[in-house]
This record gives C-alpha cells, structure tokens and sequence, in this order.
C-alpha cells in the first residue's frame, strides 16, 4: 500500500451509533489531519497531530473524537452524531519542519451519511 | 493570516480550449501555494506546488501556474482541455514558516463541453 489509505470508504451510521474512522499513511510524514468536506461548502479543517500531538482543534464538536496513537495512524471516533454531520471525511499526511514542509496529500475519503 | 480566493465557482471550457482558473492569496509572508483537483467521490490530488522557486510551475496532465507577487495570484492554466479534465479545482496556501496551516479555497468546479 502506498500513499494515504482510509477506512470505510462508505458509512452509513444511526445517530445513536458509535463507529470509527481510520487512517494510514505509508508516505514517513509526521503530520496527519482531519478534514471536513460537506456540498457547496469550503474544505474544513478539524483536527492536526503533529508529531503526535493535537496541535489545532477548530472548534468541533465533542462528538467527534480524533486519535493519533503513531505518526502513521488516525482515527476519528464517532458518537451521537446528528444529520449535518452526513459529509465526506478526508484524512491528509505532510511532513513538516525543517527548512521545506511538503504539500498535503489525502487519502480518497469516508463517505459518511448519518440517518 | 492567510486566504485564498477562488474566482468563479464554476468555469465551462470547450474542449480543446484554454482553461484558465484563477485563483488570489492574502498572505503576510511569502507562502507555498498549491494546486489540487478532486474528482468525484475521491480525495484530493495534488496538481502542482510552488514553493519560492521559479515563478512558472508545470504540473501534471499538462496543468501549469504562475506565481505573480505583484498580483498575489496563482492561476491554473492548460493550453487544450481534455474532457478528462473535468473535476473541481482547490487553490491552497500554507505558511512556510509554521508547515502545518494550510488555507483552500472555496474551489472551481471545471465543465468541458464536447
């Protein structure tokens, strides 16, 4: 496997459910994040881990739930979500620091639909 | 702080045209700037990138981008659409110096008509 890989690639989830998101990437970045991309609206950014650590949370909503337990895993937890959660959720990789950061690379996205 | 703006959300081109996407950054440092496209129901590819090297980037599939300071601009142009061009086009910009802020656009969804 190379590049960004994400899992379930289509989820269809009840608003009492709980589920996951998972992410890898194979690429020896040392970035991962979470994006939101909803129709007609603007990519959204949600969570960054660099190096392991939440560096940024966008203020989202406590039932999403992100987890970077290695630089090469992430995984969005997923609870008591409501319909205007229905979106595609795309995970990216990058490496940063030094003298160059490299640009983002995404895995294909969950397609997520909350009923 | 940093922006991106995208000028037309939708951009319809005969095939074998020119396309040209457009695409304007706010930035308070000299930024990194990129190109992606999506096609339906995947992620995003990156198209090409520039990074203070030199001021035309070519890309993939025949894309290439100028950086223009004095416009703060970055537009995404081919010299003959494909009708596998078709897609949606993200402009993004990161500051160098933090690596892990990157700012899109709201994005240009390509049509090309046969």
């Amino acid at each position: 496997e190379t590049g960004v890989t994400q899992t379930p690639r289509h989820l269809v989830m009840g608003m009492t459910n709980k589920k996951s998101l998972k992410c890898e990437q194979h690429l020896g970045h040392n970035a991962m994040y979470w994006y939101k991309q909803s129709a007609k609206k603007p990519l959204e950014l949600m969570f960054v881990y660099s190096l392991e650590e939440r560096v940024e949370n966008n203020s989202v909503p406590s039932r999403f739930s992100p987890e970077c337990p290695n630089s090469s895993h992430l995984f969005l937890h997923l609870h008591t979500l409501q319909p205007e959660d229905s979106a595609l959720y795309l995970c990216a990789s990058s490496q940063t620091g030094g003298t160059y950061n490299s640009p983002l690379h995404f895995g294909n996205g969950t397609r997520l639909t909350v009923t | 702080a940093q922006s991106v703006t995208q000028l037309g959300s939708h951009v319809s081109v005969s095939e074998g045209a020119l396309v040209l996407l457009r695409c304007n950054y706010s930035s308070s440092v000299p930024p990194y700037l990129f190109w992606y496209v999506q096609y339906p129901n995947q992620g995003l590819q990156l198209l090409l990138k520039y990074t203070s090297a030199a001021t035309l980037v070519k890309g993939i599939n025949g894309f290439e981008a100028e950086f223009k300071k004095s416009e703060t601009s970055f537009h995404l142009t081919k010299p003959s659409a494909h009708m596998s061009d078709a897609a949606e086009y993200f402009c993004a910009v990161s500051d160098p110096q933090t690596g892990n802020q990157f700012y899109f656009g709201t994005g240009t969804s390509l049509t090309v008509i046969p």
